[in-house]
């Protein structure tokens, strides 16, 4: 079955640190990955995107991919309490244009 | 980024009734709508693909029936929950896709006494 995995977590980081959100996909052949940040009641927006192997950086944010051992992970350097927030991946499995969704890990930054 | 709007934002409403979602892009055209599902604590559930001018896709286990999908413009597509009841209660969320990543609305949760 293809899936798409992430830790529920709550991953609890102190403001200041480095939190590293992991995701692991089921199939070779996907060839887009989305990071998506959710606050509790609200909808998902798009943080990040990565096609390729190996890093992507945005301000605060970097992507990693590697599809040799399927899993796709996002750091976010700085932690701030405004990071608390629900972090979904999303990975077209299959190839398909349609991507599927993680569960989600719960990041909850402290002061 | 490109804008999608929802409406309404939330609804309560009596089992048995129907309930309309608007899901609409306001920037650019959307050949293609996603309409999801959200429970608490729960992932985002794809339930039906929407494409302009053409019936949707639903996901497995989704009843057409009751959750009827009209994508009739580029920028329009609407979710009827029809003959509503409490397990449908949930965070409605649509999102409209472009060549290259999908845009979503600020969802619309719907409450079913």
């Amino acid at each position: 079955q293809k899936e798409v995995e992430q830790n529920s977590g709550p991953l609890s980081v102190p403001e200041g640190a480095i939190a590293s959100l992991n995701c692991t996909y089921s199939d070779r052949v996907s060839q887009s990955f989305f990071w998506y940040r959710q606050y509790s009641g609200k909808s998902p927006e798009l943080i990040m995107s990565i096609y390729s192997n190996g890093d992507k950086e945005d301000g605060r944010f970097t992507a990693q991919l590697n599809k040799a051992s399927q899993y796709v992970s996002l750091l976010i350097r700085d932690s701030q309490p405004s990071d608390s927030a629900t972090y979904l991946c999303a990975v077209d499995l299959g190839g398909s244009y349609i991507p599927t969704f993680g569960r989600g890990t719960s990041l909850i930054v402290h002061p | 980024g490109a804008v999608v709007s929802q409406h309404p934002s939330w609804v309560i409403c009596k089992s048995g009734t129907s309930v309309k979602i608007e899901c609409r892009s306001l920037d650019f055209q959307a050949t293609t709508m996603f309409w999801y599902r959200q429970f608490p604590k729960q992932s985002l559930m794809l339930m039906a693909t929407s494409n302009e001018g053409s019936k949707a896709t639903y996901e497995q286990g989704v009843e057409k029936d009751k959750f009827l999908i009209n994508h009739a413009s580029l920028t329009l597509s609407t979710l009827t929950v029809t003959s509503a009841h409490p397990e449908d209660s949930s965070f409605y969320i649509c999102s409209a896709a472009d060549d290259s990543q999908q845009f979503f609305g600020p969802g619309t949760r719907l409450t079913v006494l």
